[in-house]
């Protein structure tokens, strides 16, 4: 079982919907979690964190923590060409002093 | 203010040759990571530097790796003799001192270098 899983996709939404990624961890002892995105040939950016179970809101983005289900979402509200990227998910151990653990990514595409 | 610069971007070497990815941190950081991507894998953590100090070195994957941070500045990471396996993106990325239990999750990735052994 991998330690951090995502749907690798691609996932294609039509500009100006909602597009939904998912991540699932195996690790109980995760604390911190992490949405960067990639765009192709560039560098991981991070996008939001989140730390406690619920919701964190950010412009169009909405981050969601469930650590009982060890599941955490992103939603990108309003979709935009723009947005079409790699989307990595990243946990961060308690114990950890910095290292990230990340997932395969899933590719979104929003289309006109 | 100049990002997380690596180079080269691209490197094309045969079995058994040496190589060294060179990293520059943004200036002030004293967190300094090694990262690699295999082809169809997840991103997966080599080590971390604070400043010259190797502080995880656990996701490095054997001896022919040599990761050093001279002065807790730029750092380098020598591949030798380079294997087929090697082939990969091997991304740097920095942060800023944090307190245990403080950090807040902000690595400044590099654009990666592309290494492909042949």
């Amino acid at each position: 079982q991998k330690e951090v899983e995502q749907n690798s996709g691609p996932l294609s939404v039509p500009e100006g919907a909602i597009a939904s990624l998912n991540c699932t961890y195996s690790d109980r002892g995760s604390q911190s979690f992490f949405w960067y995105r990639q765009y192709s040939g560039k560098s991981p950016e991070l996008i939001m964190s989140i730390y406690s179970n619920g919701d964190k809101e950010d412009g169009r983005f909405t981050a969601q923590l469930n650590k009982a289900s060890q599941y955490v979402s992103l939603l990108i509200r309003d979709s935009q060409p723009s947005d079409s990227a790699t989307y990595l998910c990243a946990v961060k151990a308690e114990t950890s002093y910095g290292k990230l653990t990340f997932g395969q990514g899933t590719i979104l595409t929003v289309h006109p | 203010e100049a990002g997380v610069t690596q180079f080269p971007s691209h490197s094309v070497i045969e079995k058994g040759q040496t190589v060294t990815l060179r990293c520059d941190p943004i200036s002030g950081h004293d967190n300094l990571y090694w990262y690699r991507r295999v082809m169809g894998k997840e991103i997966k953590f080599l080590l971390h530097f604070v400043k010259e100090s190797k502080q995880d070195e656990s996701g490095m994957p054997n001896n022919r790796f040599l990761a050093e941070r001279t002065g807790g500045t730029y750092s380098t990471l020598k591949v030798q003799p380079a294997e087929l396996e090697d082939s990969g993106v091997y991304f740097c990325a920095s942060s800023l001192s944090f307190r245990q239990g403080d950090f807040t999750g902000e690595l400044f990735f590099g654009e990666g270098s592309r290494l492909t052994v042949l």
